[in-house]
């Protein structure tokens, strides 16, 4: 059963410096991994996908990179901003049978700091 | 688009009522997800259907919750009767069949059973 764990539960930095949100999962055998950005009361945006054959997205101000084989992730966010402030999720959808499942990791609360 | 559109976005009811709550997907999508969000648990996926017939169950937590998929436009999840551990948000997810699958979330309904 894939199982996805995220480092830190919280984070909080002082606006304009660069930071890494971390996602592990325990089966490498996925088709891509999906990161979201949460904002309280409301759902979820994409942010990035990244298929399994990929290393990296990239969408402005962030990165994101795939370790499949070592089963990790990473977000990184450049110059962060006040208004990145967030619950930052990260998906994973296994390949397989059932591929329309995606298995979250609990979030990594991002407050930056004006 | 006006993206996966839910109603109520917020509900509070009595333990013992019935509830309904109602998700319309994103044209031309034709999968559909139901997910619960809670503190302990995180995003849980509870019923997925394909062309509108329900694939995986599994994870509906039990005979008191219901779903429903009448037409490509249209899903209702029906919890009878209510219990306050049912308090949490729950997301409707749509996406299309050709890959990536990327799921696109709606705003959620905040359920409180008192």
């Amino acid at each position: 059963k894939q199982e996805v764990t995220q480092i830190p539960a919280a984070l909080s930095v002082p606006e304009g410096e660069n930071l890494v949100l971390n996602c592990s999962f325990t089966d490498s055998a996925i088709y891509n991994l999906q990161w979201f950005r949460q904002d309280p009361g409301k759902g979820l945006t994409s942010l990035l996908l990244i298929q399994s054959s990929q290393r990296e997205q990239t969408s402005g101000r962030l990165n994101a990179s795939l370790d499949k084989s070592s089963g990790r992730s990473t977000l990184y966010i450049a110059a962060s901003q006040p208004g990145d402030s967030a619950t930052y999720l990260c998906a994973v959808r296994n390949s397989g049978g059932s591929n329309y499942k995606l298995t979250f990791g609990k979030g990594t609360l991002l407050t930056v700091n004006p | 688009d006006a993206g996966v559109i839910q109603s109520p976005r917020h509900e509070v009811t009595e333990m013992g009522q019935e509830v309904t709550l109602r998700c319309k997907p994103i044209s031309g999508h034709n999968s559909l997800f139901w997910y619960r969000q809670t503190m302990m648990r995180g995003l849980e996926l509870l019923i997925y259907f394909n062309n509108n017939v329900p694939i995986d169950d599994s994870g509906m937590p039990e005979d008191r919750f219901s779903a429903k998929m009448p037409n490509a436009s249209f899903s209702t999840l029906k919890i009878q009767p209510s219990e306050p551990r049912d308090s949490a948000v729950y997301f409707c997810a749509s996406s299309s069949e050709g890959g990536p699958y990327e799921q696109y979330f709606g705003p959620g309904t905040r359920l409180t059973v008192t």
